[in-house]
C-alpha cells in the first residue's frame, strides 16, 4: 500500500534556526511529490512540486529535495510567519488520487 | 482570478439530519477532488470528478455520502443521517485535470455533528 511519512510531527524553532522537515514515501513509479502549506483555519496552500530524484526547488526561505525515497524540506533562517502545518502528498501509483502524510506541525518562536 | 471557493464555511447540525457542502472550483479546471480532514489526521480523499468521465467514488466511508457536479463546474457533497464520527473539515480541490497537476483547494467546510 501507498504511504507517506512525516517527521516529525511538531517542530519548534527559534527565529533564524535553521532546521529540515522530512517526508519519506513508498509509492509505486513516482510521478510527482507536492509540498503544501496548511495555516489554521484554511485550505493546503501549494509550495513546491518535485518530480525526479535530484530535483530542487527554492522559494523565499524554503528549500525542498527529493530522493528516490523521501523529500526534504530545509528552511533557513525561519521567522515566526512560518509557523504552519507543512503537508506532502504524492500521486497513488494507478490512480489519480493523492496520498498525504499526516503533516508537521512547525512553531517559529520570535 | 478567483480561487476555489466552498460553502457554508461552517455547520453545525445535529445527529441524523442530512447536509450538503458545496464547492465552486476555479475556472477552466476541470477536475475537482473532495478530502476529508479529521482533527490530527491527514487529508483523507473521499472522491475524484474529471470531466465528462464517471466520477471515482472510492474514497467515500459509507452509502451515507454522495456527490454530484453539475455541468463540469459546481460540486455539492452530500451525507446523509450524520453521524458524531462525521465532523471533520471537508475540502475542495481543482486542478487541470490531471493527479500530477497542482491541486488548489478551497477554504473548506467544518462541519459539527452534535
Amino acid at each position: 500500500e501507498d504511504q507517506v511519512t512525516q517527521s516529525p510531527e511538531a517542530l519548534r524553532l527559534q527565529e533564524g534556526e535553521s532546521s529540515s522537515l522530512n517526508c519519506s514515501y513508498t509509492v509505486s513509479g513516482l510521478r510527482g511529490l507536492f509540498w503544501y502549506r496548511q495555516d489554521p483555519g484554511k485550505g493546503p496552500e501549494f509550495l513546491f512540486t518535485l518530480y525526479s530524484a535530484g530535483e530542487e526547488k527554492e522559494k523565499e526561505r524554503l528549500k525542498a529535495t527529493l530522493t528516490k525515497k523521501e523529500s526534504f524540506l530545509h528552511i533557513t533562517a525561519p521567522k515566526p510567519e512560518d509557523s504552519a502545518t507543512y503537508l506532502c502528498a504524492v500521486p497513488q501509483g494507478g490512480s489519480e488520487k493523492l496520498v498525504f502524510g499526516k503533516g508537521t506541525k512547525l512553531t517559529v518562536n520570535p | 482570478g478567483a480561487g476555489v471557493s466552498q460553502s457554508p464555511s461552517n455547520k453545525v447540525t445535529e445527529k441524523g439530519k442530512d447536509v450538503e457542502l458545496r464547492c465552486d472550483p476555479i475556472s477552466g479546471h476541470t477536475a475537482l477532488y473532495w478530502y476529508r480532514q479529521s482533527l490530527g489526521q491527514g487529508l483523507e480523499f473521499l472522491i475524484y470528478f474529471q470531466g465528462n468521465s464517471a466520477p471515482d467514488k472510492s474514497g467515500l466511508p459509507s452509502d451515507r455520502f454522495s456527490a454530484e457536479r453539475t455541468g463540469g463546474s459546481v460540486s455539492t457533497l452530500t451525507i446523509q443521517r450524520t453521524q458524531q464520527e462525521d465532523s471533520a473539515v471537508y475540502l475542495c480541490a481543482s486542478n487541470r485535470g490531471r493527479v500530477t497537476d497542482t491541486q488548489y483547494f478551497g477554504p473548506g467546510t467544518r462541519l459539527t455533528v452534535l
